[in-house]
């Protein structure tokens, strides 16, 4: 299994643009995430999933969109880039009875100027 | 994805030493806590978890102690090797999505 596979590892943006981060896992997984990592603060959780076709806003969802049309994938989309949203992005999945322990993807390190 | 950095609380220690972090936690009402490891360059990685009705919880060369009095948990890590040099989160949780990860300790193994 390749586990949580996050695409691009790094991408620079400028203000406004939108872009699409990828995020696939081979786990058979229900529940999917999307965290933040900024300098000196712990993880924050932008959207998350409980299975295809739900999502749920986490604590810092705005300027973010989230769809899963599949069980495998669950994208998250800039609407509009900001400088505030230059952060290291990891998404993650766990299984039905061990929801908080989390499988990472390696990450995406955005930056937008 | 680069570790969370600039300010990082650091342990250092030699190889073979004993490590222990630790982890001050916020919420009283948090039933559920997890220690994840994060070495360069990846993602967090689950290390071992801890329900409030333990004190205490042992791994493969990790314990993790809970003091709920004092809203306190650790991660020991006996006989500490270069690969064990990462940074390492506390998150603590009281449901479902409601995770809230510490700001990480790093740990610095020489060999």
């Amino acid at each position: 299994n390749a586990g949580v596979t996050q695409t691009p590892k790094f991408q620079v943006l400028k203000t406004g643009q939108s872009m699409t981060l990828q995020c696939a896992q081979d786990m058979n997984h229900e529940y999917m995430s999307w965290y933040r990592q900024d300098p000196g603060m712990g993880l924050r959780l932008i959207h998350y999933s409980v299975g295809a076709g739900i999502t749920d806003q986490g604590e810092v969802p705005n300027g973010y969109n989230v769809s899963r049309s599949t069980t495998e994938d669950f994208p998250l989309r800039l609407l509009s880039a900001a400088p505030s949203q230059t952060s290291v992005y990891f998404c993650a999945s766990s299984y039905r009875g061990g929801e908080e322990k989390l499988f990472f993807g390696s990450g995406t390190q955005l930056s937008v100027l | 994805g680069e570790n969370v950095g600039l300010h990082l609380p650091t342990l250092s220690v030699q190889e073979g030493d004993n490590s222990i972090i630790n982890c001050a936690y916020s919420n009283s009402a948090s039933d559920y806590f997890i220690w994840y490891k994060q070495e360069s360059g990846k993602g967090p990685q689950f290390i071992i978890d801890i329900r409030s009705n333990m004190d205490k919880r042992q791994g493969q060369r990790v314990t993790v102690l809970l003091n709920k009095t004092v809203k306190h948990l650790s991660l020991q890590i006996a006989a500490t090797q270069p690969g064990d040099s990462a940074v390492y989160f506390c998150a603590e949780s009281t449901g479902f999505q409601k995770l809230v990860f510490g700001t990480g300790t790093r740990l610095l193994v020489s060999p």
